[in-house]
């Protein structure tokens, strides 16, 4: 398996644009999670999905931050206007289902620059 | 919160040497987990303790849990220059798939 794909993987883009972050999770895998990277906050779960569907999007910062799931192997985080401070790195993370399977398989992370 | 905490924030060893990082977490878990991330890098997995295990090892790793002090220990035994890279552990509740990640520690790993 390629593991979990993340494009693009740099994104600049100035101030009100719309950006569109995309992830394929690994085959098989129920669980798919975005995460926010900055150097203030850390790691932070933005929401997450199981069978396609969202389970907790308490993470999720404001309006502008919205996602979807429409299949098993695509997710989109969508941000529009984008701001300035947006700018950080965007992780995609999949898991199974099983006990046992608790380990989450991160993506190599799209790097967004708002200007 | 139950957002674990890494301490120290950065480490910096001599190859050979042993690196040890601890993390404390406040309310009860399921699972602790320790993950690598190399720099400009996605995490990677490196080991899993469930609470009802105090120790476990994989390869020049381990890991040690202590439920009753809410703190984990990961010490890497012989470190090499590629092991320079950030640490972060990460807990579950119980009845939880979300997974809470510290801050890090920077390991500095000098050939």
């Amino acid at each position: 398996d390629a593991g979990v794909i993340q494009s693009p993987r740099h994104e600049v883009t100035e101030m009100g644009q719309e950006v569109t972050l995309r992830c394929k999770p690994i085959s098989g895998h129920d669980y798919l999670f975005w995460y926010r990277q900055t150097m203030m906050r850390g790691l932070e779960l933005l929401i997450y999905f199981n069978n396609n569907v969202p389970i907790d999007d308490s993470g999720m910062p404001e309006d502008r931050f919205s996602a979807k799931m429409p299949n098993a192997s695509f997710s989109t985080l969508k941000i529009q206007p984008s701001e300035p401070r947006d700018s950080a790195v965007y992780f995609c993370a999949s898991r199974g289902s099983d006990r046992g399977h608790e380990t989450q398989y991160f993506g190599p992370g799209t790097r967004l620059l708002v200007l | 919160s139950q957002q674990g905490e890494e301490d120290p924030q950065a480490l910096s060893i001599q190859e050979g040497e042993n690196a040890t990082m601890n993390c404390s977490y406040k309310t009860s878990i399921n699972n602790l987990q320790w993950y690598r991330q190399n720099s400009g890098r996605g995490l990677v997995h490196l080991i899993l303790i469930r609470s009802n295990e105090r120790e476990k090892h994989s390869g020049r790793l381990r890991v040690t849990l202590d439920t009753s002090k809410k703190s984990s220990s990961l010490l890497i035994t012989a470190s090499r220059a590629a092991d320079t890279a950030s640490y972060f552990c990460a807990t579950d509740a119980w009845g939880s798939e979300k997974l809470v990640f510290g801050k890090g520690t920077k390991l500095t790993v000098n050939p």
